[in-house]
């Protein structure tokens, strides 16, 4: 049981807007950024948002991130089969651990 | 470039202990947290440890504490972590990554290695 909590799958078509939810608590992403991370199959995992919605260089502006209260979402818009991979979110919490969602895997139709 | 590149994983007993190893290159290793994140086979991410650019301060996931030692060489630009008391379910690939600030409390970052496998089993 992961500490922060995503839907196991998500799916769209290409071309879609796709949203990927991220719920925590006030110890976590209540007070502290999310990150969120894909991880293609057998790879290592790629960081693709920092700081709630800052993305860092070379990653498309089809993936946005958001925050409000104790929940964060990732967006990706203009889905394409690239995108089919497994996505992660990551916060600090109070009790001085890192903690990651359960992962969601994405389907591209 | 920066480049992360992870060492010695491999097959131990239940009991045993390890010593993992991560050699960067390709920025200022001193100015940046790193952390240690696994991942059982089949399974998600997990954070295991995360130390400081000057290794001053130092965390541990609950499942890693009293067991996994963190600690880095800024002079040889190199991350360990030392595992002992190891278990069947530490069996994973641990991913090295490179924090996006000097503060410890990093989870994961910009860059990570491509991993190395633990296998804990007799």
């Amino acid at each position: 049981q992961s500490v922060l909590t995503q839907p196991p799958s998500a799916s769209g078509t290409p071309g879609q807007r796709v949203t990927i939810s991220c719920s925590g608590s006030s110890s976590n992403i209540g007070s502290n950024p999310v990150n969120w991370y894909q991880q293609l199959p057998g790879t290592a995992p790629k960081l693709l948002i920092h700081n709630n919605n800052q993305r860092p260089s070379g990653v498309p502006d089809r993936f946005s991130g958001s925050k409000s209260g104790t929940s964060a979402s990732l967006a990706i818009s203009g889905l394409q089969s690239e995108d089919e991979a497994d996505y992660y979110c990551a916060a600090w919490d109070g009790s001085l651990n890192g903690v990651f969602g359960g992962g969601t895997k994405l389907t591209v139709l | 470039e920066v480049q992360l590149l992870e060492s010695g994983g491999g097959l131990v007993q239940p009991g045993g202990s390890l010593r993992l190893s991560c050699a960067a290159s390709g920025f200022t290793f001193s100015s940046y947290a790193m952390s240690w994140v696994r991942q059982a086979p089949g399974k998600g991410l997990e954070w295991v440890s995360a130390i400081s650019g000057s290794g001053g301060s130092t965390y541990f996931a609950d499942s890693a504490k009293g067991r996994f030692t963190i600690s880095r060489d800024n002079s040889k630009n190199t991350l360990y972590l030392q595992m002992n008391s190891l278990r069947a379910d530490d069996t994973a690939v641990y991913y090295c990554a490179k924090g996006l600030a000097v503060a410890g409390t990093v989870i994961g970052g910009d860059y990570w290695g491509q991993g190395t496998l633990v296998t804990v089993s007799s």
